[in-house]
């Protein structure tokens, strides 16, 4: 069975400023997908941002981007010029390839400070 | 489009008392599942229909019934709610296939006393 582990239950962070959560997993397969997702005090989850494992590139959008590491088996997300919005539960996520199923973590709390 | 929409937002149930929580989507998609989020625990997958006319349990399926009543809509059912089954339950949906992203609800915050 596929597990995900997020080892900072929270983290904090000046507005404008960097900062990364991480994640690691473990799993046998070789093909699969990695996502993060938010969920801010609404409660509402908003997929961030994406990798496909077979892609060694690692997947950018706009501020968010991920640092893929397979043989490690690591995933983790920064956040640049970190803005109060960001302010949210995180949450790393784990799918076999043709296979919907999602395994998440159990979060990381991220809050930006003025 | 309003995408997933479930109802109700909240409820408070005694134990032993019945539920149907409701889903729907307008995006044509064909998976929908069903997750709980406990604090402390992310989300963990109760059911999922990978199609029209079929549904599976995932990692935490006891004490609960679905059923995915056509392509729109899919609902989960206490039918004895029990304290451990306070939570808050997102549904979700998506396209069949690869990994696609899935598209959450609102979610149902639910307390059982």
């Amino acid at each position: 069975a596929q597990t995900v582990t997020q080892s900072q239950p929270e983290m904090s962070v000046q507005e404008a400023e960097t900062v990364t959560l991480s994640c690691t997993y473990d799993t046998s397969e070789n093909n699969y997908y990695l996502f993060w997702y938010k969920q801010p005090p609404s409660r509402q989850m908003i997929l961030v941002i994406r990798q496909e494992a077979y892609k060694q590139q690692n997947a950018t959008e706009n501020r968010f981007s991920v640092n893929f590491q397979k043989a490690a088996k690591s995933f983790s997300l920064k956040i640049s010029d970190s803005q109060l919005g960001d302010t949210a539960m995180y949450f790393c996520a784990f799918s076999k390839t043709g296979f919907q199923k999602l395994v998440f973590g159990t979060g990381t709390r991220l809050l930006v400070s003025p | 489009n309003a995408g997933v929409t479930q109802t109700p937002k909240f409820q408070v149930l005694k134990t032993g008392q019945s539920m149907t929580l409701q889903c729907a989507q307008d995006m044509n998609h064909n998976s929908m599942y069903w997750y709980r989020q406990d604090p402390g625990m992310g989300l963990r997958l109760i059911y999922y229909s990978a199609s029209e006319g079929t549904t599976d349990k995932g990692e935490v399926p006891n004490g609960y019934n679905v059923s995915r009543l056509n392509k729109r809509e899919f609902s989960l059912r206490l039918e004895s709610a029990a304290p451990s089954q306070t939570s808050v339950y997102f549904c979700a949906s998506s396209e069949t296939g690869l990994s696609y992203e899935q598209y959450f609800g609102p979610g149902t915050r639910l307390t059982v006393t």
